[in-house]
């Protein structure tokens, strides 16, 4: 058990391109879950998986955000036409089990800069 | 839905002395209760939890949380506190009723703790 990690660290891209974002969760954890994290504010959330599908997403994520889960195991979460508000830390989470035997556990995170 | 106001956006003390980071929440529905540290550039580590009974619950690093249901509130504490703790802490809530919001945690600002010598 390594742990959840995410790919890159840190990413740095001029506005409008595109960035994609991926995150290994620990083995056999069915739940997965990405947050945004901007400077001086909580994790917010913007989308879980359970397996391979997307049970949940939020109004944050617009229409240039995606994410998928291809076979339930790593996730990639793509920015399409970025732009300096898309510049925050992405957390990526997994879980296993139900209710209270539910723990998330985070990863390191990905740094988008968009200058 | 669920919000969650940390009281406190930056809290410094002397190493040795006592914290308490202050953590008041509100939501429609009973909810299971999380304190997370995030120390320079690392993800988040969860410290405690409460779920249900003691509402006095302890966790790593000699952290506790009360959860007081009449206040709405659930505020760490410790003891005495180390250089090592330097941190920026968060308190979540997540529902612990079923529907897909199920697993979602909604977090507060955080707190930055900074431990003087």
């Amino acid at each position: 058990d390594t742990g959840v990690s995410q790919d890159p660290r840190h990413k740095i891209t001029k506005r409008g391109q595109n960035v994609t974002f991926r995150c290994d969760p620990i083995s056999e954890h069915n739940r997965l879950y990405w947050y945004r994290q901007t400077l001086g504010q909580g994790p917010e959330f913007l989308t879980y998986f359970q397996n391979e599908a997307q049970l949940e997403k939020s109004r944050l994520l617009s229409d240039r955000f995606s994410a998928e889960r291809p076979k339930g195991s790593f996730s990639t979460l793509e920015i399409q036409r970025t732009e300096q508000g898309d510049s925050a830390m992405y957390l990526c989470a997994s879980s296993l089990g139900v209710g209270s035997r539910e723990t998330q556990y985070f990863g390191p995170g990905t740094r988008l800069l968009v200058l | 839905a669920q919000s969650v106001t940390q009281l406190d956006s930056q809290v410094p003390v002397f190493e040795e002395a006592p914290v308490e980071l202050r953590c008041n929440y509100s939501s429609s529905v009973s909810v299971y209760l999380f304190w997370y540290v995030q120390y320079p550039n690392q993800g988040l580590q969860l410290l405690l939890k409460y779920l249900s009974g003691s509402t006095l619950v302890k966790g790593i690093n000699g952290f506790e949380a009360e959860f007081n249901k009449s206040q709405t509130s659930f505020h760490l504490r410790k003891p005495s506190v180390h250089i090592s703790d330097t941190a920026e802490y968060f308190c979540a809530v997540r529902p612990n009723a079923g529907g897909t919001s199920y697993g979602k945690l909604t977090f507060g600002q955080g707190t930055i703790l900074t431990v003087h010598p």
